[in-house]
């Protein structure tokens, strides 16, 4: 059974960082893209990043280009989400999503999220 | 990036047929692909691509596509299809990722 579990969030004031963490198990992990989406409270869905199995291909949404990196590590069967100079508009709950197969941006999998709270 | 426009809302008598469109220019290149999200939950894939449901989705759910416009269809919707449904696709640069706004979907 695949599981995602996130963690790391939490309350940061705006202008400092945040690093979030996903834990996969179930599945051979750096066979797959993996995602990270985000949901602000009330609100709709918003991809925010992805990285190919090897972290050769990244990308970003342009709302988080250049303050947000995505990193995994293949050994650890994890995946991660730096985020700085965070702003209130950034306060959501985060999920790490797994691609069915390469950076194919079909998510079969997600986990619970965790959630980000950015205020002063 | 694009954009992915969904009905905001729709209802559906027990029983009864309902279809969800998502719009958007990137549909004319790429297949969507949707998810259902029930209060609290994390969202669920279930329908992707040209004709393809993952095994433990009910076959009432379809998708289809044609030009711009990619639609979702429960057919016999039963109490427990009532859930946010949400569309994906690449945007037009096939790079990144966009969600469409979101339908919630009340079974009567």
């Amino acid at each position: 059974e695949v599981q995602l579990v996130e963690s790391g969030g939490g309350l940061v004031q705006p202008g400092r960082s945040l690093r979030l963490s996903c834990a996969a198990s179930g599945f051979i992990f750096d066979d797959y893209a993996m995602h990270w989406v985000r949901q602000a409270p009330g609100q709709g869905l918003e991809w925010v990043s992805s990285i190919s199995w090897n972290s050769g291909s990244i990308g970003y949404a342009d709302s988080v280009k250049g303050r947000f990196t995505i990193s995994r590590d293949n050994a650890k069967n994890s995946l991660y989400l730096q985020m700085n100079s965070l702003r209130a508009e950034d306060a959501a709950l985060y999920y790490c999503a797994k691609d069915m197969s390469g950076i194919t941006f079909i998510f079969d999998n997600w986990g619970q999220g965790t959630l980000v709270t950015v205020s002063s | 990036s694009s954009e992915l426009t969904q009905d905001p809302a729709v209802s559906v008598a027990l029983g009864q047929t309902v279809r969800i469109t998502c719009q958007g220019d990137s549909l004319r290149s790429y297949y969507a692909s949707w998810y259902q999200q029930k209060p609290g939950q994390a969202p669920v894939l279930v329908f992707y691509g040209k004709n393809n449901r993952p095994s433990v989705i009910p076959d009432r759910f379809s998708g289809s596509s044609s030009g711009n416009t990619a639609s979702l269809t429960i057919t016999g919707a039963q109490a427990e299809d009532e859930a946010d449904y949400y569309c994906n696709s690449r945007d037009s640069s096939g790079d990144e990722s966009v969600f469409g706004t979101g339908t919630k979907v009340t079974v009567l």
